[in-house]
């Protein structure tokens, strides 16, 4: 089954204490990219990435990091959480050919740093 | 500020009855997708309109473009409870591979 996984899908943290979401798909996708959802301000992209080893930040990439090793994961890295960081993630991928772009979205990753 | 932007950011209607949302956007686009997600859950996508479309048809599912307004519409046609969600657009802008940029959704209700 085509999918995106995300763990985990809860997490409760303190702040300062470095975390890691992974996130895994196994559709053979060149492009992955992370998102955060907020009340009332939609999905906001934190980095993507086009293949494997080349990464870019997106519109909110402040107090993350990413690595793309494997073409199938993409861990998103949070060095020193921060209350503001406290959010629901999404992890998505998609081909990049025409016909492809559609985007397969995770379950999302419920995040409260303390 | 956000690309697209939906309209309205909710919406109530009774079983049976048609559901209509509107998206504005911006800039200039490839594509304008629309996702449905569930409380709390990942989003899903439910279609996708090219630039040089104008209407497009997926089961009960009909989404306009208007290239030259900026906006689309999603109508969801004899509704059912089951469709009650938050539904996106989602523009791709060509600009950074297949980047997409959301608006802030519209809650749909529908009661039974």
């Amino acid at each position: 089954e085509a999918q995106v996984t995300q763990n985990p899908r809860y997490l409760i943290t303190v702040t300062g204490k470095k975390l890691t979401v992974t996130c895994s798909q196994n559709m053979n996708h060149e492009y992955m990219s992370w998102y955060r959802q907020d009340p009332g301000l939609g999905l906001r992209q934190i980095y993507y990435s086009m293949n494997v080893e080349v990464t870019d930040k997106g519109d909110v990439p402040e107090g993350y990091k990413v690595s793309r090793k494997e073409k199938r994961n993409f861990p998103l890295i949070l060095e020193s959480p921060s209350p503001n960081q406290t959010s629901l993630y999404f992890c998505a991928s998609s081909g990049r050919t025409r016909g492809q772009e559609t985007q397969y979205f995770g379950p999302g990753t419920r995040l409260l740093v303390l | 500020s956000q690309q697209g932007e939906e309209d309205p950011q909710a919406l109530s209607i009774q079983e049976g009855e048609n559901a209509t949302m509107n998206c504005s956007y911006k800039t200039s686009i490839n594509n304008l997708q629309w996702y449905r997600q569930n409380s709390g859950r990942g989003l899903v996508h439910l279609i996708l309109i090219r630039s040089n479309e104008r209407e497009k048809h997926s089961g009960r599912l009909r989404v306009t473009l208007d290239t030259s307004k900026k906006s689309s519409s999603l109508l969801i046609t004899a509704s059912r409870a089951a469709d009650t969600a938050s539904y996106f657009c989602a523009t791709d802008a060509g600009a950074a591979g297949n980047k997409l940029t959301f608006g802030g959704g519209t809650r749909v209700l529908v009661k039974p």
